[in-house]
């Protein structure tokens, strides 16, 4: 059961442009969204998070945006570059006693130069 | 400061054997937990180590188990290996009372 589902599948952005990933959850419960960018060959690394109390948080080029009672939120990448290419994941953390991380499928982001 | 550190790199095992993957977490770090991602998927949760104890458990079977040692490193032991267990094996450290969790480079695991 995938509690997490993020969207595109794929994406492909000019250099210069905006990259939006997707992702939607079902459980309420989830009290932390973090977002991890992954290179081939290596682990996530921790991009920007966001709690459900905060509609909106930007580091950088990056912005999370997350409409809690649409139960939605997406990675916005400003000013996208070659370099921001790699897979994007979005995360939920369970809450309360749930420590665990539940991850979207994953977003291919390519940068055209 | 060291992140968070996973050894071996790569490792290949037949069928049948039994797998150790040790883990180092960030420095200040006092929670590991475990994550398997197969090819072209995010991860999964295997388990989370606190306190020398198995905390919390995914849906994984009783042959994925592990240890933490009392200075926080931690290990991830695979019996009986299945084709189906080929992946990367990710490491992840956070403090017990924070979110934030930070991930090594991983083990890729390659059963024969």
């Amino acid at each position: 059961q995938q509690q997490v589902k993020q969207s595109p599948q794929s994406l492909i952005v000019q250099k210069g442009g905006i990259s939006i990933i997707n992702c939607a959850y079902e459980n309420t419960a989830f009290d932390y969204f973090p977002w991890y960018q992954q290179f081939p060959g290596k682990g996530p690394a921790l991009l920007i998070a966001i709690r459900p109390d905060v509609s909106e948080k930007k580091e950088g080029r990056f912005t999370i945006s997350f409409n809690k009672s649409a139960k939605q939120f997406s990675l916005h990448i400003m000013d996208s570059q070659p370099g921001d290419s790699a897979t994007y994941f979005c995360a939920a953390r369970g809450g309360g006693s749930n420590y665990k991380l539940t991850f979207g499928k994953g977003t291919l982001l390519t940068v055209n130069p | 400061d060291a992140g968070v550190t996973q050894s071996p790199t790569h490792l290949i095992k037949t069928r049948g054997q039994q797998v150790t993957l040790r883990c180092s977490p960030k420095s200040g770090h006092d929670t590991v937990s475990w994550y398997q991602q197969a090819l072209g998927q995010g991860p999964q949760f295997i388990f989370q180590y606190y306190e020398e104890e198995e905390r919390q458990r995914g849906n994984f079977p009783d042959r994925f188990s592990g240890h933490q040692f009392p200075n926080y490193s931690s290990e991830l032991n695979v019996n009986a290996l299945l084709l189906g267990d080929s992946a990367l094996y990710l490491c992840a450290s956070s403090l017990e009372a924070g979110r934030e969790a930070f991930f090594g480079q991983g083990t890729r695991l390659t059963v024969v």
